[in-house]
């Protein structure tokens, strides 16, 4: 399977605190996304990186990405109860219009 | 709001049995996609058209069909269905047809096959 995968699958911290979410991928891209989803809701866009770039923000996010290490990281800090959701890894395969998602980490905030 | 439109949101059937789903894209995007997310395969690509054409094609089953219309908006037809086709069907759209680029994504269709 080229499918990604999200680590841990599930995080519960605190109002406050940040989270850390790791992705890992097999092959080769062109850039690597992160979308949240809301429970039973559509997917929402969060941040794009390119394979060139190392490292990305965007409000309180921060995206990594180790393209030797075929890895990635989404930082959320301070962290608020509405942060609640899955979080999903998606990257581009190289040569290929498809998108393939990792099974996600679903991140509980709790007040 | 995405500005991506599904109907309808849910849809309960019977096995054998075939729908349709509907789908429209934001103002200006020419890409359509469809994704299906279960339980058991998480979120899965389907397929993409853009401007009307076949752009990409992943994991859909031959039973499972889609295009998509002058105006933009997509049908996915889903026939003989089977218990196992029980899932959110999602699309989203874009404005070009490289798939690597931000996606904008419908609440989705939940189908339940009984």
């Amino acid at each position: 399977s080229q499918q990604g995968e999200e680590d841990p699958q599930a995080l519960s911290i605190q109002e406050g605190e940040n989270a850390t979410m790791n992705c890992s991928y097999k092959t080769s891209i062109n850039n690597l996304q992160w979308y949240r989803q809301n429970s039973g809701r559509g997917l929402v866009h969060l941040i794009l990186i390119r394979s060139n770039e190392r490292e990305k923000h965007s409000g309180r996010l921060r995206v990594t990405l180790d393209t030797s290490k075929k890895s990635s990281s989404l930082l959320i800090t301070a962290s608020r109860a509405a942060d609640t959701a899955s979080y999903f890894c998606v990257h581009h395969q190289g040569g290929s219009e498809k998108l393939v998602f990792g099974k996600g980490t679903k991140l509980t905030v709790n007040p | 709001d995405s500005g991506v439109t599904q109907t309808p949101k849910h849809l309960i059937t019977a096995t054998g049995q075939r729908v349709t789903l509907r789908c429209s894209p934001r103002s200006g995007d020419l890409s359509v996609y469809w994704y299906q997310q279960s339980l058991d395969q998480g979120l899965q690509f389907l397929i993409q058209y853009y401007n009307g054409e076949e752009r990409a094609k992943g994991n859909i089953l031959e039973r499972f069909s889609a295009q998509q219309f002058p105006d933009l908006h997509s049908e996915l037809n889903l026939s003989s269905l089977e218990l196992g086709d029980s899932a959110l069907y999602f699309c989203a759209s874009s404005p070009s047809q490289a798939g690597g680029n931000e996606q904008f994504f419908g609440p989705g269709t939940r189908l339940t096959v009984l």
